[in-house]
């Protein structure tokens, strides 16, 4: 299996200041016939279900604000909320789905500073 | 509007059964492969079963092979999890999630609120 691992645990950022997470994966989640990467980010709000933000490593799902943006390729990559919210405190995950079983990251915690 | 709707969770003994239903609409069921993901109280997402459109092909996690049967009938929308031989480390809120393809290897586009299974003496 892929693991995936994600870094920080948590973080606290202050309102509109810049939140990062890195996710890592165990092995490549380029597929080099397509040249997409099998990597998605999913934000999952206290007593909600997850939702899905980016898909193919930094293609952002269809109404998610600009300021969520996905980068990396290969075993690395990042998430980045450009100008936090007060609505995006959240766990983020990381997902490969490029081999069964697709596996989550542990998630990060994103709170207000 | 695209939704998931859950139901089946409950109390169940150890050693005891649950099937767990998610009822699809808004979107053409049988043309997309259907996951469920479960989430441990105060823990992360693991991913436990997948299953292609046609119900041909079933993917489990090791944690559940051999306990857990997913099938879907696309007559009725609804996708199913047959859990047997369940164990206190079941205890989850077990998801229902769409995957954005045919075919299993992409992103979950959708997802349901979830049902709870709680495995207690």
């Amino acid at each position: 299996d892929i693991v995936m691992t994600q870094s920080p645990d948590s973080l606290a950022v202050s309102l509109g200041e810049r939140a990062t997470i890195n996710c890592k994966s165990s092995q490549s989640v380029l597929f080099n016939s397509n040249n997409m990467n099998y990597l998605a980010w999913y934000q999952q709000k206290p007593g909600q279900p997850p939702k899905l933000l980016i898909y193919w490593a930094s293609t952002r799902e269809s109404g998610v604000p600009d300021r969520f943006s996905g980068s990396g390729s290969g075993t690395d990559f990042t998430l980045t909320i450009g100008s936090l919210q007060a609505e995006d405190v959240a766990v983020y995950y990381c997902q490969q789905y490029y081999t069964t079983p697709p596996t989550f990251g542990p998630g990060t915690k994103v709170d207000i500073k | 509007e695209v939704q998931l709707v859950e139901s089946g969770g409950g109390l169940v003994q150890p050693g005891g059964s649950l099937r767990l239903s998610c009822a699809a609409s808004g979107f053409t069921f049988s043309s997309y492969a259907m996951t469920w993901v479960r989430q441990a109280p105060g823990k992360g997402l693991e991913w436990v079963s997948g299953i292609s459109v046609s119900g041909g092909s079933t993917y489990y996690a090791d944690s559940v092979k051999g306990r857990f049967t997913i099938s879907r009938d696309n007559s009725k929308n609804t996708l199913y999890l047959q859990m047997n031989s369940l164990r206190a480390e079941d205890t989850a809120v077990y998801y229902c999630a769409k995957v954005a393809n045919e075919y299993l290897y992409y992103y979950l586009d959708v997802w349901g609120k979830g049902t709870t299974v709680t495995v207690s003496s």
